[in-house]
């Protein structure tokens, strides 16, 4: 089915570790998100893309990369993962301005 | 970054209307949205206003007025399964970027 998918679902890992979440979707959407929510400051942007290859920051983007080799999908990194990136990550997708993000299920990280 | 505020809580009785305000910056404004977000859930997309107006979505309606930088979503009807965070989200363009930037949320309780 048609659709925004996420992977992993939930992931635990150590101070200081490299982790990747990945976000796929398959309508072909041009503009893809990241976004953190975190309780008391709701979702906030890290990163979005517009199309393959161009990429750019959002409210919150330290300690996070991306890239976008392909429309479908747009990886999210945590280079050296800290405890304040304990958090729910969520990929979204859309057209573009005036179109409504479509929201993958989110990953629950936890930093320890 | 932009402000955009909507109150923290509310409670409402099963069966009557409630009205959650949002106000936001106007600068570079193109369009609001209004998501809901059951707990643990990912956000799913209920509303978009661009124009000054009253948008009707069966037991959901919502309202924009650019110039006062204000929306609400008016919710009728109440039913238990309502219970949820409403989130208002406005897009801005400007020096060739598009971003879409979420209210912290407001977290409304129906109540029997």
């Amino acid at each position: 089915d048609a659709g925004i998918t996420q992977s992993p679902r939930y992931k635990i890992t150590e101070t200081g570790r490299q982790v990747t979440l990945m976000c796929h979707q398959t309508w072909s959407h041009s503009y893809m998100f990241w976004y953190r929510q975190d309780l008391g400051h709701g979702l906030r942007l890290i990163y979005y893309s517009a199309a393959a290859d161009i990429t750019d920051k959002g409210e919150v983007p330290d300690g996070y990369v991306v890239s976008r080799s392909k429309t479908e999908n747009f990886p999210l990194t945590l280079e050296s993962a800290t405890r304040s990136q304990t958090s729910v990550y969520f990929c979204a997708s859309n057209t573009g301005p005036g179109s409504p993000l479509h929201f993958g299920n989110g990953t629950r990280l936890t930093v320890t | 970054g932009q402000n955009i505020d909507q109150p923290t809580e509310m409670t409402a009785t099963e069966g009557a209307i409630v009205q959650i305000n949002c106000t936001y910056q106007t600068s570079g404004f193109n369009g609001l949205f209004w998501y809901q977000q059951h707990a643990g859930e990912a956000p799913t997309f209920l509303s978009y206003n661009v124009l000054d107006g009253l948008e009707e979505k069966g037991r959901f309606s919502s309202f924009l007025s650019r110039s006062k930088g204000y929306s609400y979503l008016l919710l009728k009807e109440l039913q238990m399964k309502d219970s949820a965070s409403y989130l208002c989200a406005v897009s801005y363009s400007g020096a060739g970027s598009y971003q879409l930037t979420f209210g912290k949320g407001t977290k409304l309780s129906v109540i029997p």
